[in-house]
């Protein structure tokens, strides 16, 4: 079955200091993984997605992840905070194998609420 | 692209009370999902469409959940005799139909009193 782990139900940061969200899947085969952001009040936002071409993935705002099946991670990492970035993030897996309807089932982590510190 | 759209933003009603809420796709997707998420915690997928059909539910659907799509454009999720545990933001999204990003709306909050 799958499920994602997000380690992390808080993380701060100082703003200009590099910023690490850790992500981890279960997944029978393999998924595509995504990220999104959501700000107060605003939509889930996609910021990458992976799906088993280059195993670094650079998506919107710097932010880039790594998949690395041994480890079973995808963890979100951004350079350099900047105090926008503030918002939940979530880790997304959606298993293309769980299909008796053709569609992607996705599963959402808890989600992981980034504070970045002036 | 005008993005996905929900409404109402804010719902606030008793207990007891029927509620419906409208999602509005990115035109041209054939696939439209409408998730729950409660504070604090990542969104629950709740039902599935396939332009016109529904093709999958969640056991979180209970019998007083009723969701359409009857053009296979826009979607309608009804909730009949809310109750307290009913509180959420609702959210809709969609995708094309042979790729797996989801775009979502910005959500409907629910707050039953």
């Amino acid at each position: 079955a799958q499920s994602v782990t997000q380690l992390d139900s808080h993380v701060s940061v100082s703003e200009g200091t590099p910023v690490l969200l850790r992500c981890n899947y279960s997944s029978s085969y393999s998924p595509s993984l995504f990220w999104y952001v959501q700000h107060p009040n605003k939509g889930l936002q996609l910021l990458l997605k992976y799906t088993s071409a280059a195993t670094l993935v650079k998506g919107i705002n710097g932010f880039e992840a790594e998949f690395k099946k041994s480890e079973t991670s995808f963890h979100l990492t951004k350079p350099s905070a900047h105090m926008s970035d503030a918002a939940e993030y979530f880790c997304v897996v959606s298993d293309k194998t769980v299909m008796k309807t053709s569609y992607d089932k996705v599963i959402f982590g808890p989600g992981t609420s980034l504070s970045v510190i002036p | 692209d005008t993005g996905v759209s929900q409404n109402p933003r804010h719902k606030i009603t008793k207990r007891g009370q029927n509620v419906t809420f409208r999602c509005d796709p990115i035109s041209e997707h054939n696939r439209l999902y409408w998730y729950r998420q409660t504070l604090g915690q990542g969104p629950e997928f709740l039902t599935y469409f396939q332009n016109e059909a529904q093709l999958e539910k969640s056991r979180l659907l209970s019998d007083r959940f009723s969701a359409e799509r009857p053009k296979g454009s826009f979607s309608t999720l009804e909730i009949q005799r809310t109750e307290q545990g009913d509180s959420a933001m609702y959210l809709c999204a969609s995708s094309p139909l042979l790729r797996d990003t989801q775009y979502f709306g910005p959500g409907t909050r629910l707050t039953v009193l």
